[in-house]
């Protein structure tokens, strides 16, 4: 069983620059989520996909915008980065999306953004 | 909103001494509750759940109960080892949130031989 995997691992882009984080979900996983984790901070929740439509969103601006694609895998994309970006990325996966949400998330090892 | 709130780290702490992660929440409905951990170099992974008050999870020696009279979700094991060394993060989930986890700051933990 494949997890989840995350691109690039690390990466420095400059003020102002856009970026683009890929995930691939868990094998069987349709639902996949997005965090940002500050430096010494829990995870923030972004944004979720189920079934391709963003169905969940959290305290994040518009210039924060994802996809999902139709073999479940996610891209993650941030314009206009900004210094406050700097942080690393987690995709979730998980097997079951629109429901009552009890389970589990399966997460990558992440993609660390530096904004310089 | 939603929040979680754990304590602060380092904890430093001498192989098989007992471990207690404080982690209270606040919540408008009825969420379901979690402990995941972080090892070194590897990605987030859930250590235990409970789905509703009085629910105990349980998993590698670790336990934690949803107490809904004191909202609180405290991770304890009774006799640590080195491979415990981790950042432990209390998280919740609201039933109808749609995938949303709200997560605690992280709990760093060092076991000493």
């Amino acid at each position: 069983e494949t997890g989840v995997t995350q691109s690039p691992t690390h990466l420095i882009k400059t003020r102002g620059q856009q970026v683009t984080l890929r995930c691939s979900s868990q094998s069987g996983h349709n639902t996949v989520s997005w965090y940002q984790q500050a430096l010494g901070q829990g995870p923030q929740f972004i944004f979720q996909y189920y079934r391709e439509e963003e169905n969940g969103r959290g305290n994040f601006p518009p210039r924060f915008s994802g996809l999902q694609f139709p073999n479940y895998s996610s891209e993650l994309n941030v314009n206009a980065l900004e210094l406050d970006d700097s942080a690393l990325y987690l995709c979730a996966s998980s097997p079951s999306g629109g429901a009552r949400n009890t389970g589990e998330l399966f997460f990558g090892e992440g993609s660390r953004l530096t904004v310089l | 909103g939603n929040s979680v709130t754990q304590m602060e780290g380092p904890v430093t702490l001498s192989e098989e001494a007992f471990l207690t992660i404080n982690c209270t929440y606040t919540a408008t409905g009825y969420p379901s509750l979690f402990w995941y951990v972080q090892y070194p170099g590897e990605g987030l992974q859930l250590l235990l759940k409970a789905t509703k008050a009085d629910d105990k999870g349980s998993n590698k020696g670790f336990e934690a109960t949803y107490r809904k009279e004191t909202t609180s979700f405290h991770l304890e094991k009774g006799s640590v080892q080195v491979s415990d060394s981790a950042v432990y993060f209390c998280a919740l989930s609201e039933n109808d949130s749609w995938g949303k986890f709200q997560f605690g700051a992280g709990t760093q933990v060092v076991v000493t031989p």
